[in-house]
């Protein structure tokens, strides 16, 4: 099966820094990698994805890029503000097969100082 | 659109007690997942339902663990007999069939075995 590393487990930065998390998957197959935003007590909320067929997206201060011939990905976080802290979990899955599950990391816990 | 729904949100039993979650999906998803978040760790595939039937229960502990979704619509977990080792964070998600692979995920339910 999909097995999905995560670093770093933690990661402290300035406000207004960049925070970058990078995750690698096993499975060649793979080709739909979201990124999820979990904050204390709540529920996962999806904030990033992109699929194989692109190496990068961006949507305001938060960028993703995936190198399929390495099999990893990364989350950018740009100008980090304080409601940036969070758990961030990637994620990786076959979409469109019929084993499209996904496979979490282990999570990264972002602290943004003020 | 309403989201992912659950209840109860918090259950405190003592272990070799049983237990049952519920969850209704968004309107229209045909699929249903359920995950179990230990502390500090990603959320992991218990079982996943496309309308009422099972696609892949591989990591559930089917000597303990149940689901069921009869109509294809709700579905409940039961754990019977609950061990100390349950103690976990248990989310629903839901998702479209076909080429929609993006999971919504519901608020969990916390619970605790003492």
């Amino acid at each position: 099966g999909e097995n999905v590393e995560q670093h770093p487990s933690t990661l402290s930065v300035q406000e207004g820094d960049s925070a970058v998390i990078k995750c690698t998957y096993s499975d060649s197959a793979s080709n739909y990698f979201p990124w999820y935003k979990q904050e204390l007590g709540k529920r996962p909320q999806l904030i990033i994805d992109i699929r194989s067929n692109v190496g990068e997206k961006k949507d305001q201060r938060i960028a993703v890029t995936l190198n399929k011939t390495a099999k990893h990905f990364s989350l950018h976080i740009t100008e980090t503000q304080p409601e940036d802290s969070a758990v961030y979990f990637c994620a990786a899955s076959r979409a469109g097969s019929n084993d499209y599950k996904l496979s979490f990391g282990a999570g990264t816990t972002v602290t943004v100082r003020a | 659109e309403a989201g992912v729904a659950q209840s109860p949100r918090y259950k405190i039993i003592e272990k070799r007690q049983s237990v049952a979650f519920w969850c209704n999906p968004i309107s229209g998803h045909a699929t249903l997942y359920w995950y179990q978040q230990i502390l500090g760790q990603g959320p992991k595939l218990l079982i996943q339902f496309q309308n009422n039937g099972v696609v892949d229960d591989s990591q559930l502990p089917k000597d303990r663990f149940s689901a069921e979704r009869l109509k294809g619509v709700d579905s409940t977990l039961k754990i019977q007999p609950a061990k100390l080792e349950d103690s976990a964070v248990y989310l629903c998600a839901s998702s479209r069939t076909g080429t929609r692979e993006t999971q919504y995920f519901g608020p969990g339910t916390r619970l605790l075995v003492l």
